[in-house]
């Protein structure tokens, strides 16, 4: 088990709605990494937090917004939701920008 | 662009026999590669990573692995499989051009039987 805890477990909402998903890293670890796994995929790459910046980003539209908090927790905002959205949505955390990073549990989004 | 590719999508293995899963990369640097483990309907845990050194990396539960550069390649082997290693298995590269994004195959289903 790592110490990366996810919030809600699992979420449904319709097609427009906005969404906020919550991550708290492991202790001692400053960055926050998100992936999107559809079902039956590889986890994809959204973005990743360094010390409350924005340290990188995938190819994911602007909907798809984050923050990192002081104590480097962190959300993923999903705003106009589309059917596409649904997916397990992992938070990873890690001591650094180039170190290992340790998944949480997920939350499971289902859009309707 | 980096990738990592899992040729197999699904492997049967009977308990007791021996495992090897394989994963091949493109990447243009030196590769910091990953193996994780997904049981259904959970995170992903981290078996073992390689990031320099000897090639042969030891991990958890009885994994190990082999970085060979000349082809590419970094597989995932076990000598006897258990039932509960039936899993998700996904293997990584770290992508230190944007941000520290990890790159994902599409990964290997391993089914056990008895």
């Amino acid at each position: 088990e790592t110490g990366v805890t996810q919030s809600p477990t699992h979420l449904i909402k319709t097609r427009g709605q906005q969404v906020t998903l919550r991550c708290s890293s492991q202790s001692g670890h400053n960055t926050v990494s998100w992936y999107q796994q559809a079902l039956g995929q590889g986890p994809q790459f959204i973005f990743q937090y360094y010390r409350e910046e924005e340290n990188g980003r995938g190819n994911f539209p602007p909907r798809f917004s984050g923050l990192q908090f002081p104590n480097y927790s962190s959300e993923l905002n999903v705003n106009a939701l589309e059917l596409d959205d649904s997916a397990l949505y992992l938070c990873a955390s890690s001591r650094g920008g180039g170190e290992t990073q340790y998944f949480g549990p997920g939350t499971r989004l289902l859009v309707l | 662009a980096q990738s990592v590719t899992q040729p197999d999508i699904h492997i049967t293995v009977s308990e007791g026999a021996s495992l090897e899963l394989r994963c091949n990369y493109s990447y243009g640097a030196t590769p910091y590669l990953f193996w994780y483990v997904q049981s259904p309907g959970q995170g992903l845990q981290l078996l073992l990573k390689y990031f320099s050194g000897d090639t042969l990396v030891q991990g958890i539960k009885g994994f190990e692995a082999e970085f060979k550069r000349s082809q590419s390649s970094f597989n995932l082997r076990k000598p006897s499989v258990h039932w509960s290693d039936a899993a998700e298995y996904f293997c990584a590269v770290g992508d230190y051009q944007a941000g520290t994004a990890l790159i994902f195959g599409k990964g290997t289903t391993l089914s056990v039987s008895s």
